[in-house]
């Protein structure tokens, strides 16, 4: 059974720190992760990927670690900015399961002024 | 706009009775996929297509469910004899066939029922 999870439901940050954001998954049959940004009422926009050969994918603020020995990956934001406040999910896509991806349960990101 | 289009985007039922939403992906995709997703969870898969063939359907879409994507474009989500359980936000996204591609998702249909 593949599972990907965020443990932790919520998260707050200061304005200008680094914001991290932490996924785990139960086995390692997944092509690539990514990371979703939810804000209420509407749908996940899409942040950035890593694919499972790679180790680190960063793109402005955003930068994904993967750390496949550990099952874990983590999303650093920084600086942390007050619109970044939002539901965060990690996603697994599992290899050859034409994309149908696997999210955690979301973290909630509270980055104060 | 030429991202992935939803609609309705709120729908209040009585239990019983039929729903039906439509989405639009963006318009090179092939793949469109739907989603479920109730509060404090994530998005949980449906179904999906490739092109106008349905390749998968998840253990959650019950005989009530049934989706279409005739000519492969568009799509329609239909929610037959609703149950209070239905009520979540049903979630369409889209994306290229090759692996690796992002998948775009839609703003999301609410559904409630009452």
């Amino acid at each position: 059974d593949q599972q990907v999870k965020q443990n932790s439901p919520s998260l707050s940050v200061q304005e200008g720190r680094i914001s991290i954001l932490n996924c785990d998954y139960t086995n390692s049959m997944f092509d690539y992760f990514l990371w979703y940004k939810k804000y209420p009422a509407e749908g996940p926009t899409f942040l950035i990927s890593i694919s499972s050969i790679k180790d680190k994918n960063e793109d402005g603020r955003f930068t994904v670690f993967l750390n496949k020995s550990a099952k874990h990956l983590s999303l650093h934001i920084v600086p942390s900015q007050p619109g970044d406040s939002a539901v965060y999910f990690c996603a697994g896509d599992p290899i050859n399961q034409g994309g149908k991806l696997i999210f955690g349960q979301g973290t909630e990101l509270s980055v104060k002024p | 706009d030429t991202g992935v289009s939803q609609d309705p985007r709120h729908k209040i039922t009585k239990r019983g009775q039929n729903v039906t939403f439509r989405c639009d992906p963006i318009s090179e995709h092939n793949r469109l996929y739907w989603y479920r997703q109730t509060l404090g969870q994530g998005p949980e898969f449906l179904t999906y297509f490739q092109n106008e063939a349905q390749l998968e359907k998840s253990r959650l879409l019950s005989d009530r469910f049934s989706a279409e994507r005739p000519k492969g474009s568009f799509s329609t989500l239909e929610i037959q004899r609703t149950e209070q359980g239905d009520s979540a936000m049903y979630l369409c996204a889209s994306s290229l066939n090759d692996a690796g591609n992002t998948i775009y998702f839609g703003e999301g249909s609410w559904l409630t029922v009452v």
